[in-house]
Parts: C-alpha cells; structure tokens; sequence
C-alpha cells in the first residue's frame, strides 16, 4: 500500500528544537517532490514546506522560514523537517504528503496520519 | 500575497443533494486549484486538483469547474461520507495556500 509515516512529534519547550521524520513505502520516493503541512487545533490546513526530487528546489511558507528546514534521504525513503526556535504557534498536527509534482509544489495526493508538535510556553 | 476565500463557511445539506461551494482568488492564478475533503480527526483527500480533474479513485460526484478566479466544487449527490470539512488550495506556486474551509452538515 502506497503510504508515508510521520514520527518525532512531542511535546518541547518554547525556544527549542524539534526533527520530525516521514518514511514512504510503495511507491518510487526519489521520483516525487514531497511536502509538510500543519494543522493547528480546530484551524485549517496550513502549507509549510516542499522539496522537489532531488532535493534541487527547495520552498517555505514565511511563517516558519529561517527556523525550519526540509530534507530527504533517498537511500532510506526518508523526509524530515527540522524545526528550531519552536514557538506556541508551532502547535500543530504535522503531516508528510507525496506531491503530485517532482519539480514545485502542486498538490498533495498522499498524506500520512499525522505527529503531534506541542510547544508549550 | 495572494489571497484565497471560501464560502460559505458552513452549510447545511440532506443526503442526496447537490451542493456547492466556491474559492476565490484575489489574483489569477489560471487552473491551479485544488480541493480536498478532510473528515474529522484524519489527514485530507484530495479530490480534484488543476480545477477540473478528478483524482484517482474518487467518485464522479465531484466536480470543479472554474470562471475567471472563481472556483467551484460541486458533489453531485452528497453521500454520508461527505459530510465533511472541505478545503480549496491553490497550486500555482509556493505558497499554497488553503482557504479556509467549508463544513458541510445535516
């Protein structure tokens, strides 16, 4: 079955840091571009980062540039969203999605269950 | 910035109607539009992504459709599992923005 799995959300202090990890399984990982998306208790999906195949292009939402950094590792169908200086905002169920496109950000058509971030203040 | 505005934010429908539900874009953004369906306590679906096609193995009762920076999604049919939370997103570059959401209630 084509899916990807999140892991690494907690709860952690304000100020400090976090690395959520997202494994894919059936489906050829290194081929697709891939995205992390937020949701904030009772709020709307929030977009927050996309890295393309290859890991080339690279974009953030300016709510969490300079503190978060997308990454993946095609040896290990692994993606990973560092996040530093967390904030009370941060709060948030973290989902890892495949994107339909391997070279920009266009539409998410596999996403996972989610990991939930805490940042308490 | 680019701005996207769902409506209504909340509707109420029996099985069997048809429903729709409108995103605007405060800029042209040409057919980059997706929707999703998000059920309680789970990630969201995708359902029609480039405004208009379908995506794999979701049911012919939903439709986009687009005029100018106005777009619709429209289910044909509601059906029990879409009683739901419905998101539109735009997709012709970074950021992508989702609009704000529209529950669809008995």
């Amino acid at each position: 079955e084509v899916q990807v799995v999140e892991s690494g959300g907690q709860l952690v202090q304000r100020g400090g840091s976090l690395r959520l990890s997202c494994v894919a399984s059936d489906f050829i990982f290194r081929t697709y571009g891939m995205d992390w998306v937020r949701q904030a208790p009772g709020k709307g999906p929030e977009w927050i980062s996309y890295i393309s195949s290859g890991g080339s292009a690279i974009y953030y939402a300016d709510s969490v540039k300079g503190r978060f950094t997308i990454s993946r590792d095609d040896g290990t169908d692994s993606l990973f969203l560092q996040m530093n200086s967390l904030r009370a905002d941060d709060t948030a169920v973290y989902y890892c999605a495949r994107d339909k496109s391997p070279s920009r950000p266009y539409g998410l058509d596999v996403w996972g269950q989610g990991t939930t971030v805490t940042v308490s203040s | 910035d680019i701005q996207m505005t769902q409506s209504p934010s909340s509707l109420s429908a029996s099985e069997g109607d048809r429903v729709s539900i409108t995103c605007r874009a405060s800029q042209s953004i040409g057919d980059f539009l997706n929707w999703y369906r998000q059920k309680p306590g789970k990630a969201p679906d995708l359902l029609i992504y480039g405004s208009y096609i379908l995506q794999s193995g979701v049911p012919s009762r939903f439709i986009g459709s687009r005029s100018g920076t106005e777009f619709t999604l429209t289910i044909n049919g509601l059906q029990p599992e879409d009683y739901a939370t419905y998101y539109c997103q735009k997709s012709d570059s970074a950021p992508l923005l989702f609009g704000g959401g529209t529950r669809v209630e008995i």
